[in-house]
C-alpha cells in the first residue's frame, strides 16, 4: 500500500528460527504482489512474487502467503541466517503498472 | 538478466543548482520508467512515471516543475533535480518493468543526493 512515511518497525529473531513478516495493502484491485529485500545503500532486491488468483507461493527458504479477503501478505523465511539482515518491503502492482510499496520492516538477525 | 543501471550512485550539490540522474536498460528496452524517492527509515515513494515519446505522469504532490523526467529513448530515463535544496537529499531509485518478465522490474542501483 502507499507508504505513509512512518518509521520502520523492526523484528529481531534468532538465527536458526523462522521469520514471519507481515504487511497490509490497500489497492483491492492490485493484480500481483512482491516481496523486496533491500540493504543499506542499496536498491531493492526481488525476493518473490504472487498473483492475486494464487495464496501461496514457495521459494527457496522463503514462503510468500496472500490473504486477499483481509488484503494481508506475509513473507516467511525459514532459518533465518545473519545475511538476511535487511530492511523487507512488500509492493503491490495497481493501474498502469505502478508498483507501490508498503512501509517495510527491518529484519535484525541475532547471531 | 534485465538490468537497469543507474548513475551517479552518489552526488553532493550545493544549494540551487540542478542535479541529473540517469537510468539506462543495459539489455532491454524500457518504455516506462518509475521514478521512486526514499528517505532514511523511511519506504519508497513513487514520485512519477516516465514513458518513452511522451511527457511523464506525476503522483500527487510531486512537483512537475522541480522534477523534471525525460525519457528520450527506448534506453534511457533521466531525472532532473531541479534548484535543489537541502530538504530534496534523499536516495533516489529508478525502476523498469523487466523484459522477458510479464510480472518483474528491475531496479536501478539507486542514487544519494546530498544538497548542502
Amino acid at each position: 500500500g502507499e507508504s505513509v512515511g512512518l518509521h520502520l518497525p523492526t523484528l529481531s529473531v534468532q538465527e536458526g528460527d523462522n521469520s514471519i513478516i507481515n504487511c497490509a495493502y490497500s489497492n483491492s484491485a492490485s493484480d500481483y504482489f512482491i516481496w523486496y529485500k533491500q540493504e543499506s545503500g542499496k536498491g531493492p532486491q526481488f525476493i518473490i512474487d504472487i498473483r492475486s488468483n494464487m495464496d501461496k507461493r514457495q521459494g527457496q527458504r522463503v514462503t510468500v502467503l496472500l490473504n486477499k479477503t483481509v488484503k494481508h501478505l506475509s513473507l516467511q523465511i525459514a532459518a533465518t541466517q545473519p545475511g538476511d539482515s535487511a530492511v523487507y518491503f512488500c509492493a503491490e502492482r495497481g493501474g498502469y503498472q505502478k508498483v507501490t510499496f508498503g512501509i517495510g520492516t527491518k529484519l535484525q538477525v541475532i547471531p | 538478466g534485465a538490468v537497469v543501471s543507474q548513475h551517479p550512485s552518489w552526488v553532493i550539490c550545493k544549494s540551487g543548482t540542478s542535479v541529473k540522474i540517469e537510468c539506462r536498460s543495459l539489455d532491454f528496452q524500457a518504455t516506462t520508467m518509475f521514478w521512486y524517492r526514499q528517505f532514511p527509515k523511511q519506504s519508497l515513494m513513487l514520485m512519477a512515471t516516465s514513458n518513452e515519446g511522451s511527457k511523464a505522469t506525476y503522483e500527487q504532490g510531486v512537483e512537475k516543475d522541480k522534477f523534471l523526467i525525460n525519457h528520450a529513448s527506448l534506453t534511457l530515463s533521466t531525472l532532473t533535480v531541479t534548484s535543489a535544496h537541502p530538504e530534496d537529499s534523499s536516495f533516489y531509485i529508478c525502476s523498469a518493468p523487466g523484459q522477458g518478465a510479464i510480472y518483474g522490474y528491475t531496479f536501478g542501483s539507486g542514487t544519494r543526493l546530498t544538497v548542502v
